[in-house]
């Protein structure tokens, strides 16, 4: 199993231009996030979903927009890009059943992360 | 809102010694919570979860404690090494049940 994958690793934007960011899992896990990770400032929930087809925004969504539309994918779109996006962003997937409190397991894998300049 | 707080951004001890980190919670009584430990240029990695009817748990050289009535977490780390120089991040579940936050985290550096 390659666990949690994101594509780029490194990524150089213009302001105003968009990219997606890429993250696959193959672990069958039916819950994905993705955080931003400033220096000093710990990691920030942006979107998650809890299964396919269902999305929901986090604590800094601005800016952002993704989708679900397989158990295994979840990419993130920056829209217009801004040098505030600048950071390190980290796909995380987990497996939940019932709630978070019910659920046997709920370790969140991570995925290595992308490292994103706006310049 | 809930708040998680790691009283430390940097914590430097010296090999054989025990490290204890602290994250203390507020706004919010969670069913768990959980440990994770990030190197430079990596993602978090998960090492342990307690929840909330345990009062300590261990794994090897690791040990959790949970005081829910103090909403405080202790990650022990006993006979550090260098190796275990890192940063280590407490995690809970979101208030709605669906995600999970993270605290700013603890910089851990063990000289040798």
């Amino acid at each position: 199993n390659a666990g949690v994958t994101q594509t780029p690793k490194f990524r150089i934007l213009k302001i105003g231009q968009s990219m997606t960011l890429q993250c696959a899992q193959d672990m069958n896990h039916n819950y994905m996030y993705w955080y931003r990770q400033d220096p000093g400032m710990g990691l920030k929930l942006i979107y998650y979903s809890v299964g396919a087809g269902i999305t929901d925004k986090g604590e800094v969504p601005n800016g952002y927009n993704v989708s679900r539309s397989t158990t295994e994918d979840f990419p993130l779109r920056l829209e217009l890009a801004a040098p505030s996006q600048t950071s390190v962003y980290f796909c995380a997937s987990s497996y939940i059943q019932g709630g978070w409190g019910e659920s046997k397991d709920t370790e969140a894998f991570f995925g290595q992360g992308t490292r994103l300049t706006v310049v | 809102s809930q708040k998680i707080e790691q009283n430390s951004e940097a914590l430097n001890i010296q090999e054989g010694k025990t490290a204890t980190l602290t994250c203390n919670y507020t706004n919010y009584s969670p069913a768990y919570l959980q440990w994770y430990r990030q190197d430079p240029g990596r993602g978090p990695v998960f090492l342990l979860l307690i929840r909330e009817n345990e009062k300590e748990k261990r794994k090897e050289r690791l040990k959790v404690t949970f005081d829910t009535t103090l909403k405080q977490s202790l990650f022990h780390i006993t006979a550090s090494q260098p190796a275990d120089s890192a940063t280590y991040l407490c995690a809970l579940e979101n208030q709605a049940g669906t995600a999970l936050i993270f605290g700013k985290g603890t910089t851990l550096s063990v000289s040798s």
